[in-house]
């Protein structure tokens, strides 16, 4: 089955720097790649997602890539904030079915 | 659009009983819905695929004699977690898809249940 791999586990940047967070997928037939924000206790939510007959997509801040025969995409948000402190998963599937998920990145973003 | 509700969102129980939490599409009708079981600071797995009128599917390794799904309208899908004990102790968390053709899951606000 599938198997999603997420680094790093943890990762501090300054307000205003980049922050980069990668993951890798095993199995070649997954083709929907969302990434979730989640805060203590609550729901994860959608911050962007990217099929696999796309390279990069980008929504404001937030941009994701995609490397299909490499089997790794990375989540890129620039110009961090404070509210940007979550825990963020990424995640595979094949045509939205069950989804695989990383095991997450906590970013704390310093002021 | 696309809201998913749970309820309850806290259940306290004794070691022993059953627990029912319910997942509900509140704009739209879900042929699909999964269940996913979160511990402290974990990632999410996922439990079960519920679909509208047919047997769950469980994922390897879950007992589905002890969490029972039941998904009896396009709205709402129902898990019950039979002689809980305190290591059923988790978030549990429903997600919806709007359809077939649309990859996106919408999350449920999830259910965080204590087994004393």
């Amino acid at each position: 089955g599938e198997n999603v791999e997420q680094h790093p586990s943890t990762l501090s940047v300054q307000e205003g720097d980049s922050a980069v967070i990668k993951c890798t997928y095993s199995d070649s037939a997954s083709n929907y790649f969302p990434w979730y924000k989640q805060e203590l206790g609550k729901r994860p939510q959608l911050i962007i997602d990217i099929r696999s007959n796309v390279g990069e997509k980008k929504d404001q801040r937030i941009a994701v890539t995609l490397n299909k025969t490499a089997k790794h995409f990375s989540l890129h948000i620039t110009e961090t904030q404070p509210e940007d402190s979550a825990v963020y998963f990424c995640a595979a599937s094949r045509n939205g079915n069950k989804l695989v998920f990383g095991a997450g990145t906590i970013l704390r973003v310093k002021s | 659009g696309a809201v998913v509700s749970q309820h309850p969102s806290r259940v306290i129980c004794k070691s022993g009983t059953s627990v029912k939490i319910e997942c509900r599409s509140l704009d739209f009708q879900a042929t699909t819905m999964f269940w996913y079981r979160q511990f402290p600071k974990k990632s999410l797995m996922l439990m079960a695929t519920s679909n509208e009128g047919s047997k769950a599917t469980y994922e390897q390794g879950v007992e589905k004699d002890k969490f029972l799904i039941n998904h009896a309208s396009l709205t709402l899908s129902t898990l019950t977690v039979t002689s809980a004990h305190p290591e059923d102790s988790s978030f549990y968390i429903c997600s919806a898809r709007v359809a077939e053709t649309y990859n996106e899951q919408f999350f449920g606000p999830g259910t965080r249940l204590t087994v004393l």
